[in-house]
Order: C-alpha cells, then sequence, then structure tokens
C-alpha cells in the first residue's frame, strides 16, 4: 500500500495569515492527490483533485501543487471558516490511502 | 443538487452484520462509482472499497475482503455496504462518496454522505 504522510500534524494560524500543508507519498503518485477539507461531526468536502484542480465552489484562496512524491495544499489569507482538518488521498492505485490529516487551528 | 443520504446509525454485537445504505439523487447515477469510506474516532480516513454502478465491477481493500461486500441497486438509486464479523474496532462513522471513476477502481470523490455511526458494543 502507498503510505501518505503529512506535516504539520497541527498548525495554529491567525485570520488572513497563508499557511502550506505537505503531503508525502511513499512512492510517486504522479498527479493523483485529492485534498479534503473536515470539520467537526462534518462530511469531508473534496477541495483540490489532480494534485492541482479546484473543485467546483471551492474558494481560489485553496490552491495545491506538486507532483511525484510531494504535494502541497496552500490556503492564502485564513478566514473563520477555514478552521479544520485537512487530508491527503492518493488516487494514484487501491487501496486509496489518506493521509493522517492536519488540524489547522486558531492562534 | 448532488445528494447521498446514509442510513441511520447501528449498534450491534461483536460478531454480527450491519448494512448501510446510502441513496443518491441530483445525478445519474450509473454514471459514477461509489466508495465507502470509515473513519474511527480521532482517527484517519480509511478507503475500504469502491462499486461501479455501471456493471456492478468492485475493488475492495485487502484490509476488508471477505468481510464486506458492496452493492448497489439502479432501479432505486441507492447502494448498500455490509459487513460481517463486527469486531469492537469496527465502531467509527461510515461514509459512502460518489466516485468519478465509473469502470475502474476507485478515482476521486467528490460528494459524500452525511455518513453512518457504527457501534460495535457488547
Amino acid at each position: 500500500d502507498i503510505q501518505m504522510t503529512q506535516s504539520p500534524s497541527s498548525l495554529s494560524a491567525s485570520v488572513g495569515d497563508s499557511v502550506t500543508i505537505t503531503c508525502r507519498a511513499s512512492q510517486s503518485i504522479t498527479k493523483f492527490i485529492s485534498w479534503f477539507q473536515q470539520k467537526p461531526g462534518a462530511a469531508p468536502k473534496l477541495l483540490i483533485y489532480t494534485a492541482s484542480n479546484l473543485q467546483n465552489g471551492v474558494p481560489s484562496r485553496f490552491s495545491g501543487s506538486g507532483s511525484g512524491t510531494d504535494f502541497t495544499l496552500t490556503i492564502s489569507s485564513l478566514r473563520p471558516e477555514d478552521f479544520a482538518t485537512y487530508y491527503c488521498q492518493q488516487t494514484y492505485n487501491t487501496p486509496r490511502t489518506f493521509g493522517p490529516g492536519t488540524k489547522v487551528e486558531l492562534k | 443538487q448532488v445528494q447521498l443520504v446514509q442510513s441511520g446509525a447501528e449498534m450491534k454485537k461483536p460478531g454480527a452484520s450491519v448494512k448501510v445504505s446510502c441513496k443518491a439523487s441530483g445525478y445519474t447515477f450509473s454514471n459514477y462509482g461509489l466508495s465507502w469510506v470509515r473513519q474511527v474516532p480521532g482517527q484517519r480516513l480509511e478507503w475500504m472499497g469502491w462499486i461501479s454502478i455501471y456493471n456492478d465491477k468492485r475493488s475492495y481493500s485487502q484490509k476488508f475482503q471477505g468481510r464486506v461486500t458492496m452493492t448497489a441497486d439502479r432501479s432505486t438509486n441507492t447502494a448498500h455496504m455490509e459487513m460481517r464479523g463486527l469486531r469492537f474496532d469496527d465502531t467509527a462513522v461510515y461514509y459512502c462518496a460518489r466516485d468519478r471513476a465509473q469502470l475502474v477502481p476507485g478515482g476521486i470523490v467528490d460528494n459524500w454522505g452525511q455518513g453512518t455511526l457504527v457501534t460495535v458494543s457488547s
């Protein structure tokens, strides 16, 4: 199975800050990665697919980049509704493994 | 709009089976696949498997192979996930999610059900 790691596991930030979350795959997954946002008690929400494509309806302050094994999710100018946990998932092969999550908290 | 509505919370004893349903609306059911993902409290999301609504092809995570069966009923736009031999560590929220992969296992999941809590307790 492809192992996905994320860093940091948590971070504290203020409204208006820019934050970057990193996801690393244990082998090349080319560009086949999705990013999700999950709030407590809610289902995950797709933000980014195929590394850099913004899902319909997702604000443009979210962006993704990377290829191969290293990927980033950037949130520019954090808004109050962005405080949540973020997960990456590889869609290169099965099983479609997820990262452990990064919790973005209010400083 | 796309909606996936799951069945309600379940409480089961160890060794029992559970069947979770997922009713889809707002899109052509057979044009997409359906993935199932679970989340043990406080842990990461875990992909369980995928089913093609178009041709019933299935792909299961090896972790669940032999214990899980995914089915789909195109006449009612409803998918089901049955898990047998429940254990305490199967206590989790189980999600269905629309998968853009219609014919090959597991792609981009773009819409999720609300989740179904399955509690395994004696």
